[in-house]
């Protein structure tokens, strides 16, 4: 069965640059989410949206925006990137009513920030 | 406190025990349960959901809700080797994205 695909798997930046991380949800699933996973804590929510409007808020810093577009894929804008962002970034996708809205993961993008 | 709560461990059994993994939360209002399994540096798994109090099997897995006492727990029968792993517990609440306890790290002995 298709998974969620994200991309790229490793991305390295440099300080106050900016960096977009790509999602593309299984196929027919109407709702993106967006975590964040630091070395040894556990996945934080960032944001989510439900048919390409933002559905859900949640510890996502105002330099980070993301969007989804009409084909459903989604991305994740960082800008002025700092070191604290280093983590894993995963995206997980779901369909709305369907089965308690279980949550399917994507195998995350590793940002490292020097 | 967090609002969901689980012991770090790690939980040690051997191989062909039972692994019982346990998670408090603190939101009344949570609707959904969630289970996760997660290998180092992979993404979650989803192992288990439930919806309603009592038990739910699933092959080797059992999870088990009961909303009175606010408590998840995850028994894993005929424990692997490769289900050594950090189990996370999730709960839907108000909003539909999933807020997860710290993990249990789960250790089986061959």
């Amino acid at each position: 069965a298709a998974g969620v695909i994200q991309s790229p798997r490793h991305l390295i930046k440099e300080k106050r640059e900016t960096a977009t991380l790509k999602c593309y949800p299984i196929p027919r699933h109407d709702t993106v989410y967006w975590y964040q996973q630091g070395p040894g804590q556990d996945p934080q929510f960032l944001i989510s949206f439900y048919e390409k409007m933002q559905s859900d808020k949640g510890s996502i810093p105002d330099r980070f925006s993301a969007q989804q577009f009409s084909d459903y894929h989604s991305e994740l804008n960082m800008s002025s990137l700092e070191l604290g962002d280093s983590a894993l970034y995963f995206c997980a996708s779901s369909l709305q009513g369907g089965r308690g809205y279980e949550q399917y993961f994507g195998p995350g993008t590793r940002l490292t920030v020097t | 406190q967090k609002e969901v709560e689980q012991n770090s461990g790690p939980l040690s059994v051997p191989e062909g025990a039972i692994a019982s993994l346990n998670c408090t939360y603190s939101d009344r209002g949570s609707q959904s349960f969630f289970w996760y399994r997660q290998y180092s540096g992979k993404s979650p798994e989803l192992i288990m959901s439930i919806y309603s109090n009592g038990d739910k099997e699933d092959g080797r897995f059992t999870a088990q809700l009961n909303k009175a006492s606010q408590y998840v727990s995850l028994l894993i029968r005929d424990s692997q080797p490769s289900d050594s792993a950090t189990y996370l517990c999730a709960v839907i609440t108000g909003r539909r994205a999933l807020t997860f306890g710290s993990g249990t790290r789960l250790q089986v002995q061959p």
